[in-house]
């Protein structure tokens, strides 16, 4: 069975530091597709990034970066030089191949203060 | 802007009654799917719809129904509703299946009083 786990429920950093969000998968699928979401306090759900199973290079992307280590089940996602902008809760998403649907964590409150 | 639109935007009723929330999905997107989101389930899958017709089934209720139109928009109906149903209720889409990215629209926010 697929199963998503974000252990942080919430963190609060000052402006500027980094941080981590974690997130651990469980799934028997040899390929299967990981996501992260992003939902800020207006409320609907912006789409961050996907990866899939075999490809396990880390991504960056601006401030954002990807760890995806299969050895581990984990798909952590981090914020160098945080911002205001982004507090939101954060979600991690699991999609195994021929699932059709996305399976989220229970997401992580990220709160930037200024 | 994700291009999936919903509407309404909020929506409060009464126990016992129906409601139809609607969307529309992103511009070439074949699949459309429902999640809901409430404070004790988190986000979970409703139902997909693949170019008109049932794809995939979650946790939806037997009181929820869903379909998609020859046109790709897609209405999900919420019957003889309790309040437990409260919940943000999110349409998404994607070119294909669920191997794609999902975007998602606003929500509609449903309150059962």
């Amino acid at each position: 069975a697929q199963k998503v786990t974000q252990a942080q429920t919430e963190i609060s950093v000052v402006e500027k530091e980094d941080v981590t969000l974690d997130c651990v998968y469980e799934t028997r699928d040899t390929t299967y597709y990981l996501f992260w979401y992003k939902q800020p306090p207006s409320g609907e759900l912006v789409f961050l990034i996907r990866r899939n199973s075999f490809d396990e290079q880390n991504e960056i992307s601006g401030r954002y970066s990807w760890n995806f280590q299969k050895s581990t089940s984990s798909f952590n996602f981090t914020i160098t030089a945080s911002q205001v902008v982004d507090s939101a809760v954060y979600f991690c998403a699991l999609s195994e191949e021929g699932a059709q649907k996305l399976v989220f964590g229970q997401g992580t409150r990220l709160t930037i203060n200024p | 802007d994700s291009g999936v639109t919903q509407t309404p935007k909020h929506l409060i009723t009464a126990t016992g009654q129906r409601v139809t929330l609607r969307c529309s999905p992103r511009s070439g997107d074949l699949s459309v799917y429902w999640y809901q989101q409430s404070l004790d389930q988190g986000l979970q899958f409703l139902i997909q719809y693949y170019n008109g017709e049932e794809r995939a089934k979650g946790n939806i209720l037997e009181r929820f129904s869903a379909q998609q139109f020859p046109d790709l928009h897609s209405e999900l109906n919420l019957s003889s509703l309790e309040l437990g149903d409260s919940a943000l209720y999110f349409c998404a889409s994607s070119v294909y299946g669920g191997i794609n990215e999902q975007f998602f629209g606003p929500g509609t926010r449903l309150t059962v009083l």
